[in-house]
């Protein structure tokens, strides 16, 4: 059972123009979520996070918007570079029992020259 | 400050044998986790520790083991590897539960 789904395996954006990258999840005891973004042949690098108790949260050119009765969270990139090209990674935590972090399964994306 | 590191990069196995995948971070992390990442599956949570000396199952753990003799370290094990274990294994490691991971490289193993 996918707890954290990405259901968009891929995403191909002109350069300039906004990447709305989507991500749903179904437990309601998550009240973390992060967005990871990973190249190829390398780790995942944290980008972003949100807390459950807020519904937006901003740093440059990447936002991430929570909305917690559709259990859904999505990051925009504003505006797309061709260095964004890599596979997107959210993320969430739940406090109920231990610290554990579920991933979803990627969306790559691909920003257009 | 090197971060993580895993040790190797690159593995080939036959079925049957064993290994042990090294993972090491320097910035005095207590969180230490094993993934692995499969097409279309994303990562899933192998093994942590929430501490030296301290080791826990996460979601796929069966084929594991893992050890947690040092703080810095972190090993996974695997005793007779399968060719269903073939994967990039990523190691994490953060500071406490609740705090942002820090992944390594990854270690692509083959095992035919």
């Amino acid at each position: 059972d996918q707890q954290v789904k990405q259901n968009s395996p891929s995403l191909s954006v002109q350069e300039g123009r906004i990447s709305i990258l989507n991500c749903d999840y179904t437990n309601s005891m998550f009240d973390y979520f992060l967005w990871y973004k990973k190249y190829p042949a390398e780790g995942p690098t944290f980008l972003i996070s949100i807390s459950s108790i807020k519904d937006k949260n901003e740093d440059g050119r990447f936002t991430v918007f929570l909305n917690k009765s559709a259990k859904h969270l999505s990051l925009h990139i504003v505006p797309s570079q061709p260095g964004d090209s890599a596979v997107y990674f959210c993320a969430a935590r739940s406090t109920s029992g231990t610290y554990k972090y579920i991933f979803g399964t990627g969306t790559r994306l691909k920003v257009l020259a | 400050n090197a971060g993580v590191t895993q040790t190797p990069k690159f593995r080939v196995l036959k079925t049957g044998q064993s290994m042990t995948l090294l993972c090491a971070q320097d910035m005095n992390h207590e969180y230490m986790y094993w993934y692995r990442q499969d097409p279309g599956m994303g990562l899933r949570l192998i093994h942590y520790s929430v501490g030296e000396g301290t080791t826990a199952k996460g979601e796929v753990p069966d084929g594991y083991n893992v050890s947690r003799l040092k703080k810095q370290n972190f090993l996974l094990g695997l005793e007779s590897a399968a060719p269903s274990q073939t994967s990039v294994y990523f190691c994490a490691s953060s500071y406490s539960g609740v705090q942002t991971q820090y992944f390594g490289p990854g270690t692509r193993l083959l095992v035919l």
